[in-house]
């Protein structure tokens, strides 16, 4: 089956360290997203990646950090820099950023900082 | 003004109620529009695309306004199973197609 997997699915961290959330997707896809969600907002763009060994910051990149060495995967960092860092993270991938490319979202990691 | 904005509802409806949603988005450049949907405490899936023409897929119809700046979407014969957010999606063209998300309109379907 194709798809976008993220783990873990519950994420529970001490202040002041840092996590690595995975996503990895199977279906071919050049892009790929990390978006928050927090209660009451829209998702916020936090990284993207159009193609593998490249990627910009979205809206809130500040306290996070990805990497793409690979096609299949766009792991994500919150380091002990991110002032609010509880939220629920989806990872996104899409064929290209052109126009009318749907995303597709992996079920999602909720994060919370104890 | 925000650049995407839906009502957050919630839509309290009977079950087999038309019900329909609105979205306004703030730049006349938005080229994309997609409705998403959202169960509680998952992830969102696209439900349709909106085409200029207007799009039906079932009990489904999307519309796109451009002179008003709003997209919609209209549920009609509304199942228990239509319970979720719905979340309207704008893109703008580019280098890279910037997605805007709305805060999403909560439906409830009640029996």
């Amino acid at each position: 089956d194709g798809g976008i997997t993220q783990s873990p699915k519950y994420l529970f961290r001490k202040e002041g360290q840092n996590v690595t959330l995975s996503c990895e997707q199977n279906l071919n896809h050049d892009a790929m997203y990390w978006y928050r969600q927090d209660p009451g907002q829209g998702l916020r763009l936090i990284y993207y990646s159009q193609i593998v060994n490249d990627f910009q910051k979205g809206d809130i990149a500040e306290g996070y950090s990805v990497s793409r060495e690979k096609k299949e995967s766009f792991p994500l960092t919150v380091t002990s820099a991110q002032k609010n860092p509880t939220a629920f993270y989806l990872c996104a991938s899409s064929l290209g950023t052109g126009m009318a490319n749907e995303q597709f979202f992996g079920p999602g990691t909720r994060l919370t900082v104890l | 003004r925000k650049e995407v904005e839906q009502d957050p509802g919630p839509f309290n409806v009977p079950e087999g109620a038309t019900v329909a949603f609105n979205c306004t988005y703030s730049n006349s450049a938005s080229q994309s529009f997609f409705w998403y949907r959202q169960d509680c405490r998952k992830e969102p899936k696209l439900l349709m695309s909106v085409y200029s023409s207007g799009n039906e897929d079932g009990r489904f119809t999307a519309q796109l306004n451009r002179a008003s700046q709003y997209i919609s979407l209209l549920i009609r014969d509304s199942k228990l199973s239509d319970s979720a957010t719905y979340l309207c999606v704008v893109t703008l063209s580019g280098g890279y197609q910037k997605v805007t998300f709305g805060t999403g309109t909560k439906l409830q379907v009640i029996p």
